[in-house]
């Protein structure tokens, strides 16, 4: 049973389209969080979410959209997709903001 | 800017021998301390973390070890097993704040 699991694991989209991904945690963790790994390796957090509030926004476009319907979900919405969003983005979830973080087995964007 | 950094993009140890991961960060507040494992095609899988009041954590074949003076950050593991070939990250926090990490440092441990 995944205990963080995002949809989908692939997504080719073409420019300018608007896509989503979804992330679902059934480990009853209070925070979430959205991280982008780019094509150098980094992975840096863009969102993260606790107790269905937002409490970190790095600088993020904003056409990307995050959406937390519930403490267990957060959905990251992305707007007129461009060539540079493309890279692996991973959901993750952790007890508390800081601590050992959960993570999905991400989703790689492709934007043609 | 980066603030955790893994300066050894690479690292090949036989196996049985120990593998030692380097870090190193330039934020003095940082006080929690987590080591990341990846396999390709996944998602990274917490290892072992230390807060900045202990300087050594063991974990069965993995101890990490801080020197907040040098802001210096290490995995040991010993012995290598095949199954330790992987991508390991390195990463910081301060307080509850979010987590900073490195570029990741590729194991290949060789038969």
């Amino acid at each position: 049973d995944t205990a963080v699991s995002q949809t989908p694991k692939y997504l080719v989209t073409q420019m300018g389209n608007d896509k989503s991904i979804k992330c679902e945690q059934n480990l009853g963790h209070d925070t979430m969080y959205w991280y982008k790994q780019d094509s150098k390796k980094f992975l840096k957090i863009m969102f993260s979410y606790n107790n269905k509030e937002l409490i970190i926004n790095e600088t993020v476009p904003n056409r990307f959209s995050p959406k937390s319907p519930d403490k267990a979900h957060l959905n990251l919405h992305i707007n007129s997709l461009e060539l540079g969003d493309s890279a692996v983005y991973f959901c993750a979830s952790s007890p508390t903001v800081g601590t050992e973080a959960f993570f999905g087995q991400g989703t790689r964007l492709t934007v043609v | 800017d980066q603030q955790v950094k893994q300066n050894s993009p690479s690292l090949s140890v036989q196996e049985g021998r120990i593998s030692i991961l380097n870090c190193d960060y330039t934020n003095s507040m940082f006080d929690y301390f987590l080591w990341y494992k990846k396999y390709p095609a996944e998602g990274p899988t917490f290892l072992i973390s230390i807060s900045s009041i202990k300087d050594k954590n063991e974990d069965g074949r993995f101890t990490v070890f801080l020197n907040k003076s040098a802001k210096h950050l290490s995995l040991h593991i010993v012995p290598s097993q095949p199954g330790d070939s992987a991508v390991y990250f390195c990463a910081a926090s301060v307080g509850d704040y979010k987590l900073s990490f490195g570029a990741g440092t590729t194991v290949t441990v060789r038969a």
